[in-house]
């Protein structure tokens, strides 16, 4: 299995402008997450679906971020209008759900940076 | 709600020498999992080793393996023989067995090796 692919990765924008993050999870896996990773927050959960369902998206920061999952081998996360405070290494993992207690694994990442 | 505390922000080891990093969690659930995972400078994040919380016996893969004191709830990770590609951030993470297929994660301990 080629694990989960991640694009871009690197990505660099201005300020107000969209930017759009794109996953692909591991073939069979019916969890997916997105993190967000900084040196000063640390490892941040930002969403997780389960069967493509949003289940808990209280770690997105505030309504420039949206995230979907139109089926069960892609997501998108899209941040809009971007602000320089966005820029981090973003992570999308995947995962099963059963059996309980799977490992998560996790894609290379996307480094963001907005001027 | 749980929590994971890595109380050593940074640590350094000798070459050949063993390291030990330690991880504590809260929780007042009796099933979960626990997981550490290693990022190198190139920021992908690894699973290195994982411990079902049902298992008594410490898990083990090659040079690492973990000491699980579930009453003291206390997971901390052993590296034997230090090799320069073990440098890296590492991270610990928790898992509950039912409910939120949400992953906690710790701050990290970065491990320096020195030749």
């Amino acid at each position: 299995d080629a694990g989960v692919i991640q694009s871009p990765r690197h990505e660099v924008t201005e300020m107000g402008q969209e930017v759009t993050l794109r996953c692909k999870p591991i073939s069979g896996h019916n969890s997916l997450f997105w993190y967000r990773q900084t040196m000063m927050r640390g490892l941040e959960l930002l969403i997780y679906f389960n069967n493509n369902v949003p289940i808990d998206d209280s770690g997105m920061p505030e309504d420039r971020f949206s995230a979907k999952m139109p089926n069960a081998s892609f997501s998108t996360l899209k941040i809009q209008p971007s602000e320089p405070r966005d820029s981090a290494v973003y992570f999308c993992a995947s995962s099963l759900t059963v059996p309980v207690g799977e490992t998560q694994y996790f894609g290379p990442g996307t480094r963001l940076l907005v001027l | 709600a749980q929590t994971v505390t890595q109380s050593q922000p940074e640590m350094s080891v000798q070459e050949a020498e063993t390291v030990t990093l330690s991880c504590t969690y809260d929780t007042s659930e009796s099933d979960y999992y626990l997981f550490w995972y290693k990022q190198p400078p190139s920021r992908q994040m690894i699973l290195v080793i994982r411990q079902e919380a049902y298992k008594q016996q410490n898990a083990t893969e090659n040079r690492f393996s973990v000491n699980f004191q579930k009453a003291a709830k206390s997971f901390s990770l052993k590296i034997s023989d230090s090799q320069l590609g073990d440098a890296a951030m590492y991270f610990c993470a928790y898992r509950s067995a039912m409910g939120t297929y949400k992953y906690i994660f710790g701050t990290g301990t970065r491990l320096k090796v020195l030749a």
